[in-house]
């Protein structure tokens, strides 16, 4: 198992609430990715933070934001939840962009 | 952008065959290959990875190989088992010196080990 963590582990919200995942990056990552993986299909990219700025963005609108700490700890915000939105959220860590570690995960239910 | 192609969707071999899984892609300046095993309900764990330099990496009963000029990269388990069970993805990256950046991930292999 990685080092990684992530809360909640699940989560129902309805359509056009707001909602705050949470990542722990390994210890010694600086490098936090969010990818969602929808059920049956591989993750997609959201966005990806390096000491905390924004390194590189996927094809998700401005809805989705994030945050990189101090600590290097990151938050993923989703606003305006759409019934889409419903997914598995994952958090990778890595050390100066290496190897990506996955997180277990939070699941999205959007009703 | 990078797109990645993988096949087979379902891959279904006897305990103690080999599986081979065949993944490409289209952006001639990717170089980390990483291969991911998502148990059900569970993280994507990585297995093995390759980087551009490289044209075949083994570790166990793992292995990776990788054509650069036709842009298509494996993965190869022997003797297979029934925990090897599980849903398998391949991912590319332009990332520097080890692909941290942005992975582009493939459709997913669903293998099934029998006994």
């Amino acid at each position: 198992e990685t080092g990684v963590t992530q809360s909640p582990t699940h989560l129902i919200k309805t359509r056009g609430q707001q909602v705050t995942l949470r990542c722990s990056s390994q210890s010694g990552h600086n490098t936090v990715s969010w990818y969602q993986q929808a059920l049956g299909q591989g993750p997609q990219f959201i966005f990806q933070y390096y000491r905390e700025e924004e390194n590189g963005r996927g094809n998700f609108p401005p809805r989705f934001s994030g945050l990189q700490f101090p600590n290097y700890s990151s938050e993923l915000n989703v606003n305006a939840l759409e019934l889409d939105d419903s997914a598995l959220y994952l958090c990778a860590s890595s050390r100066n962009q290496e190897t990506q570690y996955f997180g277990p995960g939070t699941r999205l239910l959007v009703l | 952008g990078e797109n990645v192609e993988q096949h087979p969707s379902t891959l279904s071999v006897q305990e103690g065959d080999s599986a081979v899984i065949k993944c490409t892609y289209s952006d001639s300046a990717s170089n980390y290959f990483p291969w991911y095993k998502q148990e059900l309900g569970k993280r994507p764990q990585l297995i093995i990875d390759i980087r551009s330099n490289v044209g075949e990496k083994k570790d166990q009963r793992i292995a990776v190989t990788l054509n650069k000029t036709a842009k298509h990269f494996s993965l190869h388990i022997t003797e297979t088992q029934p925990e090897d069970s599980a849903v398998y993805f391949c991912a590319a990256s332009r990332g520097g010196t080890g692909g941290g950046n942005k992975l582009t991930f493939g459709t997913g292999t669903q293998l099934k080990v029998e006994l």
